[in-house]
């Protein structure tokens, strides 16, 4: 089994411009979650998918980010007119649809994103 | 929301000793997971134990459901052993995780 993919896994980019993550979840896993971690915190929800469906947002998910799954596959999140409070690091997870761990996410190595 | 509060904040220990870490949580919970998050950000699963007692190697973890808090141990620690520990419980019906703000381990040789 492959493990959860990120890409990129740096990104430096100047305010105002749009960037775009990629994640690939461990195959056959229909659950997708993204997360942001910044610097001495933990990570925090974003949002999470089942199969193509978006069935969770929090708050913390503003107009300026969308997230797609499109196929139930590989996701991706955007985030439009980036400000300098973007720059963290974009957590991807995955978890099984059935079996003894369905609930345990596993996570990429994440997307650091740098703001200037 | 499910609150989750990790303590110590930052323990520092020698090699070889053994060192207990502390997770409390809010509200009843149907995930519990334990990560290792190392140098490069990447979170290493340690374990899913939303009840009972599980070992791995050096390490073992017990979550009380019941009373609402899981621990970590670590014995015989080594230096690879530092780095950032989490703890992130999930409600029934709620498919995220919420994070402790995380203890940070240092092991000195």
């Amino acid at each position: 089994d492959t493990g959860v993919s990120q890409d990129p896994r740096h990104k430096i980019t100047k305010r105002g411009q749009n960037v775009t993550f990629r994640c690939d979840p461990i195959s056959e896993h229909n659950r997708l979650y993204w997360y942001r971690q910044t610097l001495g915190q933990g990570p925090e929800f974003l949002t999470y998918f089942q199969n193509e469906a978006q069935l969770e947002k929090s708050r913390l998910l503003s107009d300026r980010f969308s997230a797609e799954r499109p196929k139930g596959s590989f996701s991706t999140l955007e985030i439009q007119r980036t400000e300098q409070g973007d720059s963290a690091m974009y957590l991807c997870a995955s978890s099984p649809r059935t079996g003894r761990h369905q609930e345990t996410q596993y996570f990429g190595p994440g997307t650091r994103l740098l703001v200037l | 929301g499910i609150q989750v509060e990790q303590s110590p904040p930052d323990l520092i220990l020698q090699e070889g000793a053994n060192s207990t870490l502390r997770c409390n949580f809010s509200d009843s919970v149907n995930n519990l997971q334990w990560f290792h998050q190392n140098p490069w950000g990447q979170l290493i699963n340690l374990f899913y134990i939303p009840s009972g007692t599980k070992q791995n190697g050096r390490l073992s973890a017990t979550t009380v459901a019941t009373e609402r808090y899981s621990l970590l141990y670590i014995s015989s620690s080594q230096t690879t052993d530092s780095g950032v520990y989490f703890c992130a419980a999930g409600n029934r019906g709620a498919q995220k995780l919420v994070f402790g703000q995380g203890t940070r381990l240092t092991i000195n040789p």
